[in-house]
């Protein structure tokens, strides 16, 4: 059974302080890993899809990685705005392309 | 904006009552997604329909049940609803290739009193 582990659960983080959300998976056939963004009571907001070892995205502060087994979200010189839920998600290369979500990173940048 | 529409935004109902969801996809994609979030909880997969056949069930309860329209939207049916039905429920759309990533909603508050 597909699985994904995210840690930590939460991070508080000082504005400017970098660090790294990690996603660990295991996954019968990986067509790719995502990582989104959810603000309380909103719908997770896309930010990256990684679909081979060695792929890096990078988007504004946020930058994500993969290896055969894990993902990382780096976030530098995080702002107050980038508190957010962070989700990692595995889509399996079955018929069906079952997704899995982990239960997410809490973070909380303080100014 | 990420294309998928969902409705109502919000809900109000008593127990025992049924409700009904509705998900209109992105333009052009086959695959959609129900997912249940409760309060501080994670996503909760609950199924997947592609191109209006079911492909996939996740802990979807048996008082629940979905469906997909040959127009592509979606309903998600909740009956019999108890207290614990509270939640966000989610609608997403993907293209259903290979690979493809899954665009979210923003969800459909429903509060069961």
């Amino acid at each position: 059974e597909d699985q994904v582990t995210q840690s930590p659960e939460a991070l508080r983080l000082q504005e400017g302080e970098s660090s790294s959300l990690n996603c660990s998976y295991t996954v019968s056939g990986l067509r790719g890993l995502f990582w989104y963004r959810q603000d309380p009571g909103k719908g997770p907001e896309f930010l990256f899809t990684l679909y081979s070892a060695g792929e890096e995205k990078e988007k504004e502060r946020l930058k994500a990685t993969l290896t055969k087994k894990e993902s990382f979200l780096h976030i530098t010189a995080p702002k107050p705005e980038d508190s957010a839920t962070y989700l990692c998600a595995v889509m399996n290369s079955g018929g069906y392309q079952k997704v899995t979500f982990g239960t997410g990173t809490k973070l909380q940048v303080i100014p | 904006d990420s294309g998928v529409t969902q409705t109502p935004k919000h809900l109000i109902t008593a127990t025992g009552q049924r409700v009904t969801l509705r998900c209109s996809p992105r333009s052009g994609d086959l695959s959609v997604y129900w997912y249940q979030q409760s309060l501080d909880q994670g996503l909760q997969f609950l199924i997947q329909y592609y191109n209006g056949e079911e492909r996939a069930k996740g802990n979807i309860l048996e008082r629940f049940s979905a469906q997909q329209f040959p127009d592509l939207h979606s309903e998600l049916n909740l009956s019999s609803l108890e207290l614990g039905d509270s939640a966000l429920y989610f609608c997403a759309s993907s293209s259903g290739g290979g690979g493809n990533t899954i665009y979210f909603g923003e969800g459909s508050w429903l509060t069961v009193v």
